[in-house]
């Protein structure tokens, strides 16, 4: 079956610091990936997507190439915020030709960043 | 605005006792989705809708209940037998066009008494 495997956290950066949190898939066909993020005592939104190979997902500041040779959507930040400080979730969608229900989700990293 | 709304934030549960969760959404999504979130385990589909009166089985669906009477609305019932419900509850939807996100509503906690 799918499965999405992050590095686990939690994550502790200064501000300013450079950010990464792996990613890496298991699927079958061409799935979609997605980068939600999490503040405490919320739902989750969406951060970033990627529908295709070579495709680089961003946003605020935040991007993420989708690497089917290494089957990874690693997260990257140049420049972290204390306002980051949130759960990060990687997940794949097994049915990109017909909607993304059916989302896999990793087990989230927890970014904390210091002032 | 357009969005998901849960409700309510947090509920308790009595052992024994049924518990009915509340989503509605206004984003006239044809897809909705629950999902349990545990720490350290991300979050696990319960059940999810893709059309009115018509749903499906999740990954974890033992001791859940839905219904999808409305295209707006997709209630979750916890009931007896699910021995472990103390989680928080997320609610999504989203359109049936491809690669379309999933959209979230801010979630209900619930804690058995």
């Amino acid at each position: 079956g799918n499965s999405v495997t992050q590095m686990e956290g939690p994550v502790t950066l200064s501000e300013e610091a450079f950010l990464t949190i792996n990613c890496t898939y298991t699927a079958t066909g061409y799935p979609s990936l997605f980068w939600y993020v999490q503040y405490p005592g919320e739902g989750l939104q969406l951060l970033l997507k990627a529908t295709k190979a070579d495709d680089k997902g961003s946003n605020k500041g935040f991007e993420a190439t989708y690497r089917k040779e290494t089957t990874s959507f690693h997260l990257e930040k140049g420049s972290v915020q204390v306002s980051d400080s949130a759960v990060y979730f990687c997940a794949l969608s097994d049915q990109p030709g017909a909607g993304s229900y059916q989302l896999t989700f990793g087990k989230g990293t927890k970014l904390s960043v210091i002032p | 605005d357009g969005g998901i709304t849960q409700s309510p934030k947090y509920l308790f549960r009595k052992e024994g006792q049924n518990v009915t969760l509340s989503c509605e959404q206004n984003l006239n999504h044809d897809a909705m989705y629950w999902y349990r979130q545990d720490p350290g385990q991300g979050l696990r589909l319960i059940y999810y809708s893709q059309i009115v009166n018509d749903f499906q089985k999740g990954d974890i669906a033992e001791g859940y209940s839905v219904s999808r009477e409305k295209k707006e609305s997709f209630p979750l019932t916890v009931t007896s037998a699910q021995k472990n419900p103390t989680a928080f509850y997320l609610c999504a939807s989203s359109n049936l066009i491809n690669n379309q996100p999933q959209h979230f509503g801010d979630g209900t906690r619930l804690s058995i008494l």
